[in-house]
């Protein structure tokens, strides 16, 4: 059965600590990773990865993915209360069912001023 | 600024009434997506269709939901009868995997559903 894992449930750091967000998978004929930042309203994109060992970055986020070990990691340096947010990580496969997402539970980031 | 837009935001209804929410994909996507996300099963998929071909209904409670695209521009999710169980927020979400190469949805704002 597919799925996606997150850790940790929930992190709580102060202004200006670097985080690890962490997201392993196991999806059959995998295609990609995306994540996802969630505040109070609908989830916003962040990235999607495809190769392994490319940095993905945008600011003060950045995500790789590792096809072998089946994980990625998403960091936020230098956080801001704004980074406040659930960050979801989901897999795609390839086939009939291209483009489904598989989410995982996310992980509740807050960050305390 | 294209946007998957959803309707109503909001909807509070008494159990055994009939629900039904819209949604409006982002004008060239043909995939469409519907999620229901609590805090108990966080975010659940629905039922998803490519150019409006039903692909996947396999996460919906078949006896009293039902998913249609009646034309490329509107979606709707239909619920009855409603019951308390259901009250979630479900969001639709739209995206084109099999033509633009990027898995990446996008999604509307959300109904919030709350039945009594």
């Amino acid at each position: 059965e597919d799925k996606v894992v997150q850790s940790p449930l929930s992190l709580v750091v102060h202004e200006g600590d670097t985080v690890t967000l962490n997201c392993s998978y196991e999806v059959t004929n995998f295609r990609s990773l995306l994540w996802y930042k969630q505040e109070k309203k609908a989830p916003t994109f962040l990235f999607m990865l495809t190769s392994s060992g490319i940095e993905k970055k945008s600011g003060r986020l950045s995500s790789i993915l590792d096809k072998k070990e089946l994980f990625s990691i998403l960091n936020i340096t230098a956080t801001q209360t704004g980074d406040s947010a659930v960050y979801l990580c989901a897999a795609t496969h390839r086939g009939s069912t291209l483009g489904r997402l598989y989410f995982g539970r996310g992980t509740q980031l807050t960050v305390w001023p | 600024d294209a946007r998957v837009t959803q309707t109503p935001r909001h909807k509070v209804t008494e159990m055994g009434q009939e629900v039904t929410m819209r949604c409006q994909p982002i004008l060239g996507h043909n995939t469409v997506f519907w999620y229901r996300q609590t805090m108990m099963q966080g975010l659940e998929l629905l039922a998803y269709f490519r150019n409006r071909a039903p692909l996947d209904d396999s996460g919906m409670p078949k006896d009293r939901f039902s998913a249609e695209m009646p034309d490329a521009t509107l979606a709707t999710l239909k619920i009855q009868p409603s019951e308390p169980r259901d009250s979630a927020v479900y969001f639709c979400a739209s995206g084109s995997p099999d033509r633009d190469g990027t898995d990446t949805q996008y999604f509307g704002p959300g109904t919030r559903l709350t039945v009594l």
